[in-house]
């Protein structure tokens, strides 16, 4: 069965820690992406990679930066957390173009 | 700017009933169309992707329909029970690169 798989379901972080949140996928997807999820806000897409090495900034970048060293990982990382990045965080993988996502089953990150 | 609009926002049926979830676009050059459902807490999961070359597709008690021309999706779910409780997003990927606008989804309640 084809997988994205986010590294932890609950995350506790204090302000001003770094963090990282890992994204894995075993389908050799080339897309992969980083979506927030707050209520009344919808989804919100902070980045996405087209390719190892390869990002673009979504929507919402501020505040966070992302690394792709290799083609089944995409990290997402909180440079310095805030409490307004408290959210729900999920991961996506797809092929290019005509094809759909799959989700990884979500990291509630909360920043005290 | 691709906009994606699901109405109603929630929904609340008798177990049993037929129903139909709405989606509409606003820019017809889409490469393909997905339904996802997403339980509380949790990640997205999806039911059903649309070519943008179909007019449809099933699978089980769903069928979802696609009509580029006036910009509208719908998902069809029959006979409905009470584990179909759920938000239900519908996401349009507009781009080359496969990115994906998503609507803001329906709570679906269905009572016993």
């Amino acid at each position: 069965d084809v997988k994205v798989t986010q590294s932890s379901r609950y995350l506790v972080k204090r302000t001003g820690e770094k963090v990282f949140l890992e994204c894995v996928q075993d389908m050799d997807h080339e897309n992969m992406f980083w979506y927030r999820q707050d209520p009344g806000l919808g989804l919100r897409l902070i980045y996405f990679s087209y390719d190892v090495k390869m990002k673009e900034k979504g929507d919402i970048p501020e505040g966070y930066s992302v690394s792709r060293e290799k083609k089944e990982r995409f990290s997402l990382i909180l440079e310095s957390a805030s409490t307004n990045q408290t959210s729900m965080y999920l991961c996506a993988s797809s092929y290019p173009r005509a094809y759909g996502y799959t989700f990884g089953s979500g990291t509630r990150l909360t920043v005290v | 700017k691709q906009e994606v609009t699901q109405i109603p926002a929630a929904l609340s049926v008798p177990e049993g009933e037929n129903l139909v979830l709405n989606c509409s676009f606003t820019d017809s050059a889409i490469y393909n169309l997905q339904w996802f459902r997403q339980d509380p807490g949790k990640g997205l999961t999806s039911l059903l992707l649309i070519q943008s070359s179909q007019r449809e597709q099933t699978s089980g008690r769903l069928n979802a329909s696609l009509d580029k021309s006036s910009g509208r999706s719908t998902l069809y779910i029959a006979a409905s029970q009470p584990g179909d409780s759920a938000t239900y997003l519908c996401a349009v990927i507009n781009t080359n690169a496969g990115k994906s606008t998503f609507g803001d989804g329906t709570t679906l309640t269905v009572k016993p």
